[in-house]
Parts: structure tokens; C-alpha cells; sequence
């Protein structure tokens, strides 16, 4: 498994610490996404972002930070501000702009992460 | 908004059966609907698409049919297999067809088991 990876693979933190997760790609996609994933609700949309340097926020994104300072990486923060952390993370990306076609998102593995 | 609703939860059949995802959705103009599996452990992977223009798609056992009147749009596994447990999560987006960013909505998953 290349093209998008995640690190680490699992994580714990305690209660009011930030923690960061990383997301790396090597497909040269312009777009990343965050989701975080629950029990019986899909994946919702953390954070997302189409070019470097800009980021949106998703239906999800209060207690949540982000960054896009290269192409390759989107780092989510995960701040104590985050009432309930505990949640598998995942990470995709996908190209952008081909008019013929809609551009399929690649997930990366996920992080679990889990506040004690 | 979109939301798409998904039924099944869950879902368990006999080895050699079919099984029969359905999706709903609420903003008529998504115009691009993929289906991922995700298998215990891994990262969800694209299993099949249809774009708003196509009524119906298959790929060997799998296939899934659109029906935009009604807005909803559904996975068929025929001859079921073991290997087909896993969870199935549905989306929709608004996103297909030109430049715009690929916002995908997911449904809320059904876990698959197939009995062997």
C-alpha cells in the first residue's frame, strides 16, 4: 500500500492535550480530505482542502485544526477543544479539475485514536 | 445541505445469495454516486460509481441502479461470497462533471456478513 499513508497507525492522548495526526501522498493530487469515522454514521467530513495553503472547513470541524503548507501533507490537529476525540481518522485525497470525469478519492489505512 | 440515508444497518445472508443496499438522497442536483467497501481493519476502497445520466451499471457481481425521480440509488451483490462481508458505505456529490470540488456525503454504512 504507497500513495497515501497515515501516521501513527494507532494513538491515545490523554484528556486537554492536543494531538496531530499525519497524512502524507505521493500521487500528486491537488485535494485532501479529512474524515472521522464513528459507529453507524459513515464518515463525516472534518476538514478539506483543493490547493496548498487552502483549507474549508467540512460539516464536522469545530475542535479541529488543519494545515496545507505542501502538496504532499495535511496534518489534522486534534485540539482539546475536541469534547469527544475517540474516533477512527481517515485521510483521502483526489485530483481536481478533470471536467470529463469525477475525480475518486483514495483513502489512506486510518488512525485510531483513543483519549484516556 | 445533502444527506443520504442508507438501510440496511446490517445485513446477513447465506453464501450464494443476493443482497440489496439502499440510498436515498435530498439534493437533486448530485450528479455522481460511488459505493466503497471497507473490510475489517482497512481503509474503504471504490467499488463502483454511476454518474446521474445512467439508469443502472454492473461490474461481474456487483451492480447499481439509479433512480433520480425518487432520488435514491442502490447496491445489488449477486452470488454472494464469504470474502463479500465487509462494510458498505454509499455517497453522493454534487461534484461531477466539471471543476468543481468533489464533496462527497456518506451514508451511515451497512455491515455485510455472509454465511458461508
Amino acid at each position: 500500500d504507497g500513495g497515501i499513508t497515515q501516521s501513527p497507525k494507532y494513538l491515545f492522548r490523554k484528556e486537554g492535550q492536543n494531538v496531530t495526526l499525519s497524512c502524507e501522498q505521493n500521487l500528486n493530487h491537488d485535494a485532501m480530505y479529512w474524515y472521522r469515522q464513528d459507529p453507524g454514521q459513515g464518515l463525516r467530513l472534518i476538514y478539506y482542502s483543493q490547493i496548498v495553503n487552502d483549507f474549508q472547513k467540512g460539516d464536522i470541524a469545530e475542535g479541529y485544526s488543519v494545515s496545507r503548507e505542501k502538496k504532499e501533507s495535511f496534518p489534522l490537529t486534534v485540539t482539546s477543544a475536541q469534547k469527544n476525540p475517540t474516533a477512527f481518522y481517515l485521510c483521502a485525497s483526489s485530483i481536481v479539475g478533470r471536467a470529463s470525469s469525477y475525480n475518486e478519492q483514495f483513502f489512506g489505512p486510518g488512525t485510531r485514536l483513543t483519549v484516556l | 445541505g445533502e444527506n443520504v440515508e442508507q438501510h440496511p444497518s446490517t445485513l446477513s445472508v447465506q453464501e450464494g445469495d443476493s443482497a440489496v443496499i439502499k440510498c436515498t438522497y435530498s439534493d437533486s442536483a448530485s450528479n455522481y454516486f460511488p459505493w466503497y467497501k471497507q473490510e475489517l481493519g482497512k481503509r474503504p476502497q471504490l467499488i463502483i460509481d454511476i454518474r446521474s445520466n445512467v439508469g443502472e451499471k454492473k461490474d461481474q457481481r456487483i451492480a447499481v441502479t439509479l433512480n433520480k425521480t425518487a432520488k435514491h440509488f442502490s447496491l445489488h451483490i449477486t452470488e454472494t461470497q464469504p470474502e463479500d462481508s465487509a462494510v458498505y458505505f454509499c455517497a453522493a456529490t454534487t461534484g461531477a462533471g466539471g471543476t468543481s470540488y468533489g464533496k462527497l456525503t456518506f451514508g451511515q454504512g451497512t455491515i455485510l456478513t455472509v454465511h458461508p
